[in-house]
């Protein structure tokens, strides 16, 4: 089975600092792409950043980026200068190319809260 | 850019009705939607593809006469809760892919719909 673990229920991180995300994905196939979306209290789901799994750059969006570690199978978001509106819920997810399928397989998440 | 509207974003009904849900893709084509369940404090769990034009593939575990899904055009794909009960209250939200463009590019999710059965 195709899995996504995050391992941090929750964290918090000062305004202003670093924080990393951590997140593992099992899959046997060697291309697949790589999500990072965002669900603030309001519960609409955000596409942070994405990485395509031949791709050895790690991708950045503005105060986003990814530590993409492809052998280890690890997918972890580093979010630099924290901002309040950064509070939310972080899910890690990835397509498996399955004959064509879109299916996004989830991570069950982690609580992120910026305190200031 | 693509935007995916949802709705309603909150309904509340009685026991035994049908409410229908409905997920529009506004400036794109989207031959595959996808609905999800998230309960509170949970990650999101896949119910079902919307396949434009034919039937909907539910996941292991997701009662299809439950959960009817109707992809009739290439925009719109509609999940009907039938004969809802208080177990179906959750938080329900679709996504959808621009079909003209590469499978790398991400789903675009509506802001979802709050469902609560008395």
């Amino acid at each position: 089975a195709q899995t996504v673990t995050q391992s941090q229920p929750e964290m918090s991180v000062q305004e202003a600092e670093t924080v990393t995300l951590s997140c593992t994905y099992d899959t046997s196939e060697n291309n697949y792409y790589l999500f990072w979306y965002k669900q603030p209290p309001s519960r609409q789901m955000i596409l942070v950043i994405r990485q395509e799994a031949y791709k050895q750059q790690n991708a950045t969006e503005n105060r986003f980026s990814v530590n993409f570690q492809k052998a280890a199978k690890s997918f972890s978001l580093k979010i630099s200068d924290s901002q309040l509106g950064d509070t939310a819920m972080y899910f890690c997810a990835f397509i498996p190319p399955q004959g064509g399928s879109e299916k996004l397989v989830f991570g069950k998440g982690t609580k992120l809260t910026v305190n200031p | 850019g693509a935007v995916v509207s949802q709705h309603p974003s909150r309904v509340i009904c009685k026991s035994g009705t049908s409410v229908k849900i409905e997920c529009r893709s506004l400036d794109f084509q989207a031959t595959t939607m996808f609905w999800y369940r998230q309960f509170p404090k949970k990650s999101l769990m896949l119910m079902a593809t919307s396949n434009e034009g034919s039937k909907a593939t539910y996941e292991q575990g997701v009662e299809k006469d439950k959960f009817l899904i109707n992809h009739a055009s290439l925009t719109l794909s509609t999940l009907t809760v039938t004969s809802a009960h208080p177990e179906d209250s959750s938080f329900y939200i679709c996504s959808a892919r621009d079909s003209t463009t590469l499978s790398n590019q991400p789903q675009h999710f509506g802001d979802g719909t709050r469902l609560s059965i008395l």
